[in-house]
């Protein structure tokens, strides 16, 4: 049973360019939940999606991000006209369900904004 | 706002050492506390998920405690390895929400062979 995967790895893009981050969760679960780690930062909490449905987004800033969770494929986080402090490392979890239960995380996408 | 402190910041001990990493969190209305390792260029491993009615979990050598009225929670790691080193994060549930996750910034251990 693959974990939690993320692509890319590194994405590097210039300023005003958009970045997509993609998310496949493990298999069978239907929460998914991205986090974003800036330099020197603990993990923030930045949106809760289950197929086809935004549960929370309080945590997205509130122009330029957007994510979806489709009904078939990955989930996508959407950075449009990147700027520099868009730089770091986005992570996805998922789980089985929502709640009270254990967040499997991947392995990240470092995103570096030149 | 959840507010979660981790203490030290980085430690260093000896191969078989028994050591005590130290979470506080400002908001006691949790649902669960997870503890985490987190390595280098790599994502987050969960370690151990303590329910809020719970008092500990054990997972091999590692033990953790919540004491959930004074916002506390510790990771007990016994006769660590070189292996362990990693930084080690602690994770409350935003008070309010059973879902989302508040991270302190976590301890750099370095097991010293």
């Amino acid at each position: 049973n693959a974990g939690v995967m993320q692509n890319p790895r590194h994405l590097v893009r210039r300023r005003g360019q958009e970045a997509r981050l993609r998310c496949s969760p493990m298999k069978g679960h239907s929460h998914v939940y991205w986090y974003r780690q800036l330099p020197e930062e603990g993990l923030k909490f930045m949106v809760y999606l289950q197929k086809e449905n935004i549960i929370d987004e309080s945590g997205m800033p509130k122009e330029r991000f957007s994510a979806e969770f489709p009904k078939e494929g990955p989930s996508i986080l959407r950075i449009q006209q990147v700027v520099r402090g868009d730089s770091a490392a986005y992570f996805c979890a998922s789980s089985p369900q929502g709640g009270r239960e254990k967040l499997f995380f991947g392995s990240g996408t470092q995103l570096s904004v030149l | 706002k959840q507010e979660v402190t981790q203490i030290p910041a980085a430690l260093s001990v000896p191969e078989g050492e028994n050591l005590v990493l130290n979470c506080s969190f400002t908001d006691s209305a949790i649902y669960n506390l997870q503890w985490f390792r987190q390595d280098p260029g790599k994502g987050l491993t969960s370690l151990l998920l303590i329910q809020s009615s719970q008092r500990e979990q054990t997972s091999g050598r590692l033990n953790a405690s919540l004491d959930k009225s004074s916002g506390r929670s510790t990771l007990y790691i016994a006769a660590s390895q070189p292996g362990d080193s990693a930084t080690y994060l602690c994770a409350p549930n935003s008070g309010g929400s059973n879902y989302k996750l508040t991270f302190g910034k976590g301890t750099l251990l370095t097991v010293n062979p």
